[in-house]
């Protein structure tokens, strides 16, 4: 299975803030990854998908890069609805798998 | 409205069985692709199953593979998860996904908690 590892684990950060986080993949995965915001109690929701597209809806401080085995997501002025659990998940080939997840924390 | 409604879920004793189903409504199911993605207390989203539409591409993670059965009824709508020989460590909040081109639409839920 591929892995995907994630980092950090977690953040602190102010609003207004620039924050990345950046997911590595075992294995080339071409530009099969999505990124998504899990609040507790709620259902994740998509940022980004194919790497770097972002879904209509979301908001345009969300964005995606990378290709291969290296991606980033970055978030260019941090919202306090932001503060939240972040995954990457790549869908390149069975088993699907997440990375473990970034807490993005209040400052 | 998409809708997406997990029902199924309670307690069980370990070694025993569950059916987990997710109801869609407001979309084309017979058209989409489905998963399921679960979450166990305090860790982490971990990918479970899929289907694809006619039920002719399945998919597994090596931690389910051989004990649970995923499966569609297009003419109800309908989603399944058929959990086998169920495992403390299968105890977790299970999410049913519609996947375009990402999963853009969740359920809210269901809890299976396997304990004795």
């Amino acid at each position: 299975a591929i892995q995907m590892t994630q980092s950090p684990s977690s953040l602190s950060a102010s609003v207004g803030d620039r924050v990345t986080i950046t997911c590595r993949a075992s294995q080339g995965i071409r530009n099969d990854l999505g990124w998504y915001q899990h609040k507790p109690g709620r259902a994740p929701k998509l940022l980004i998908n194919a790497a770097t597209s972002l879904p209509s809806g979301v908001p345009s401080r969300f964005s995606g890069s990378g290709s291969g085995t290296d991606f980033t997501l970055i978030i260019s002025s941090l919202q306090p609805e932001d503060f939240a659990t972040y995954y990457c998940l790549q869908d390149y080939s069975y088993p699907w798998t997440f990375g473990q997840g970034t807490k993005v924390e209040i400052k | 409205e998409v809708q997406l409604v997990e029902s199924g879920g309670g307690l069980v004793q370990p070694g025993r069985s569950l059916r987990l189903s997710c109801a869609a409504s407001g979309f084309n199911f017979a058209d989409s692709a489905m998963h399921w993605v679960r979450q166990a207390p305090g860790k982490g989203l971990e990918w479970v199953s899929c289907i694809n539409w006619n039920s002719n591409s399945i998919g597994y993670a090596d931690s389910v593979k051989g004990r649970f059965t995923i499966s569609r009824d297009n003419a109800k709508n309908f989603l399944y998860l058929q959990m086998n020989s169920l495992s403390p460590e299968d105890t977790a909040l299970y999410y049913c996904g519609r996947w375009v081109a990402g999963f853009d639409q969740w359920g809210q839920g269901t809890l299976v908690t396997v304990s004795s």
